[in-house]
């Protein structure tokens, strides 16, 4: 139980272009999702927070007109990484939490790999 | 500004031995503390959630231990095997914000056969 995908696993596109990631929990219903990004060597950075059928909260410093989440449903999350540049190369990973979690315990994709040309 | 510290960054150990590392966090925000094991390829698994001061958690050969008054939770891991080969990912989770977990930057395990 508690799987949660995440795709594409990898893309590489070139600088402008926008960039959506799925992230779906297939065996429970998400009511928040997060998003992390990882720099090479660096902890996982929590880049926002999403609950279902409202906005995303976003961490200080990342910009919510780039990084567009959508978390329409109860199983699905997307981030959209709009006109991305060489320096949005990195990796991104979602993960849910159940309604009624006691401790924020989460469940996470496997993680997509941007790479911007 | 939260930091979570993990020592030591990377490990090679032979297969068998037993080892142990290190997760630092501030004990003046603390809710509790979570452990991920993270392999090659695949998504974090939780291994465990602390909360208690004196916490001790065991899963077959691994096994943690919790000091809130500190800061620093030890995982050990009791003669390893090349399947624990992972990067072993601690979390804090505050008070102050405890819908967030904060990562350190993790344990790089490899367990030579």
């Amino acid at each position: 139980g508690a799987v949660v995908s995440q795709h594409p696993s990898w893309v590489i596109c070139k600088s402008g272009t926008s960039v959506k990631i799925e992230c779906r929990s297939l065996d429970f219903q998400a009511t928040t999702m997060f998003w992390y990004r990882q720099f090479p060597k660096q902890s996982l950075m929590l880049m926002a927070t999403s609950n279902e059928g409202s906005k995303a909260t976003y961490e200080q410093g990342v910009e919510k007109d780039k990084f567009l989440i959508n978390h329409a449903s109860l199983t699905l999350s997307t981030l959209t990484v709009t006109s991305a540049h060489p320096e949005d190369s990195s990796f991104y990973i979602c993960s849910a939490r159940e309604w009624g979690a006691t401790y924020n315990e989460q469940f996470f994709g496997p993680g997509t790999r941007l790479t911007v040309l | 500004i939260l930091n979570v510290e993990q020592s030591p960054q990377s490990l090679h150990v032979q297969e068998g031995d037993s080892t142990n590392f290190t997760c630092s966090f501030p004990s003046s925000n603390f809710y509790a503390l979570h452990w991920y094991r993270w392999e090659t390829a695949k998504s974090p698994e939780a291994l465990f959630v602390m909360t208690l001061n004196g916490d001790e958690k065991k899963k077959g050969r691994i096994s943690a231990t919790l000091n809130t008054k500190e800061g620093y939770s030890y995982l050990y891991i009791k003669g390893s095997q090349p399947e624990d080969s992972a990067t072993y990912l601690c979390a804090s989770q505050p008070k102050t914000s405890y819908d967030k977990v904060i990562f350190g930057p993790g344990t790089s395990l490899s367990v030579i056969p």
